[in-house]
């Protein structure tokens, strides 16, 4: 069965500080790959995605991600956060299983960036 | 402007009681997903549908059930079997993955129905 694994539920960084967060996923075939972002009160907000060529993924505000197949892992880093990226980060995998898409989010990690 | 629509924005019912809330898109895309948003636990999966007249279970299935009679529509009604209700609960839909080679799946989320059960 699809399923996607977040090492970290709750970080906790000061104002530049670099931000590697951790995703691992179990699913045998071809994957899409996504990161979601979720600020306080607000909706999901798609952070960046990977369906394939280069495996390092840039996205909005700053973050990055980089796919390695061989360790069915997708990280979310970034170099330098800042005090708005106070959020709870989703990976999620969109795998292909008896002919159905079916997208997967994993538990979440909430990141408290402190001033 | 395309997009999903969840209505209502908050609903509140009293245990035992069943209730359906409604998703519509105007994407065109074929397939919907339904997800509830617990802390700490993630978005998981109810039910998702490829094409009108067809659905499967997601993870989390037990306690709801849903309908697909046109491409438009998902509702999820929330049954008096569903133990713990009170959640946030998420709407998607995606294009279509076509053949062997897999084609990005684009997702669009809904605004979300928080639903409190008293």
């Amino acid at each position: 069965a699809q399923s996607v694994s977040q090492h970290n539920h709750h970080v906790i960084l000061s104002e530049a500080a670099s931000l590697e967060l951790g995703c691992n996923y179990s699913y045998g075939g071809t994957v899409n790959l996504f990161w979601y972002v979720q600020y306080p009160g607000q909706h999901l907000q798609l952070l960046l995605k990977y369906f394939s060529g280069d495996p390092l993924v840039k996205g909005i505000k700053g973050f990055e991600a980089e796919f390695i197949k061989s360790k069915f892992s997708f990280n979310l880093r970034k170099p330098s956060v800042q005090w708005s990226d106070t959020a709870e980060y989703f990976c999620a995998v969109n795998g292909r299983s008896g002919g159905y898409n079916k997208l997967i989010f994993g538990a979440g990690t909430r990141l408290a960036v402190h001033p | 402007d395309g997009g999903i629509t969840q209505s209502p924005k908050y609903l509140f019912r009293k245990e035992g009681q069943n209730v359906t809330l409604s998703c519509e898109q105007n994407l065109n895309h074929d397939a919907m997903y339904w997800y509830r948003q617990d802390p700490g636990q993630g978005l998981r999966l109810i039910y998702y549908s490829q094409i009108v007249n067809d659905f499967q279970k997601g993870d989390i299935a037990e306690g709801y059930s849903v309908s697909r009679e046109k491409k438009e529509s998902f509702p999820l009604t929330v049954t008096s079997a569903q133990k713990n209700p009170t959640a946030f609960y998420l709407c998607a839909s995606s294009t279509p993955w076509q053949g062997a080679n897999p084609v990005y799946a684009g997702y669009t989320f809904g605004s979300g129905t928080r639903l409190t059960v008293v």
